[in-house]
């Protein structure tokens, strides 16, 4: 496609519930981030992937938040036993790295997550 | 980590040049200043990017004084459309490639 596309992009669910979130960031992208922005607020880093490197997960807020990225392709966000705090547009973005340095990001919509 | 400080809102009126000044006192060597905007319901979106002196796009302009420990975005006679959130981002080494987001600074033009 031509830019990142995250799915779905609005999700209502229960206390408790687990919630999956996806992001297909641009073809041939080697990174990858996710990030949670609260109504009013900036943008809150939680994990970066960057090619076959083990992930940064020193974002994530909680050990119900976790998430894996499928070579250089699709990632997933997976929120478990989800509480109303978590309420947020969780946002995606993907850039290249060109000679070791990552080029201009570029992000999706996001998901605007609902928990009731 | 090289933290970025910038207000947290400014205004304006339609056709003024608006300057936005960010501070990043513990840049790295070989880290760049990298800006972006953010319209409501939407991700943010690259503006410009810099490492030293001045950048010019067909945007914005970037000005970096010597020592690198702020920047400066420039946007020439803005009109209402401009009215969005813009980020002060320093990437490279210091934060390990990641892209760090701080508040922003919330530009409202006014006509």
């Amino acid at each position: 496609g031509a830019g990142v596309s995250q799915s779905p992009s609005n999700k209502v669910t229960e206390k408790g519930k687990d919630v999956e979130l996806r992001c297909d960031p641009i073809s041939g992208h080697t990174a990858l981030y996710w990030y949670r922005q609260r109504l009013g607020q900036g943008l809150e880093f939680l994990i970066y992937f960057q090619g076959n490197s083990a992930p940064d997960k020193s974002g994530l807020p909680s050990d119900r938040f976790s998430a894996e990225r499928t070579g250089e392709s699709v990632s997933t966000l997976t929120i478990q036993r989800t509480q109303q705090e978590d309420s947020a547009v969780y946002l995606c973005a993907s850039s290249a790295n060109v000679r070791g340095m990552n080029t201009e990001a570029f992000f999706g919509q996001g998901t605007r997550l609902t928990v009731v | 980590l090289a933290k970025t400080t910038q207000p947290i809102s400014m205004d304006s009126y339609e056709g003024q040049e608006v300057n936005i000044t960010c501070s990043h006192n513990n840049i790295a060597t070989n880290d760049y200043i990298t800006w972006y905007q953010q319209f409501p319901s939407q991700g943010p979106r690259f503006i410009i990017q810099g490492y030293k002196t001045k950048v010019t796009n067909e945007v914005a302009s970037l000005f970096i004084p010597a020592d690198r420990k702020s920047s400066t975005l420039s946007l020439p006679r803005v009109s209402l459309s401009d009215t969005a959130v813009y980020y002060c981002l320093v990437e490279g080494s210091s934060n390990t490639g990641k892209l760090i987001f701080g508040q922003g600074t919330t530009l409202q033009v006014k006509p």
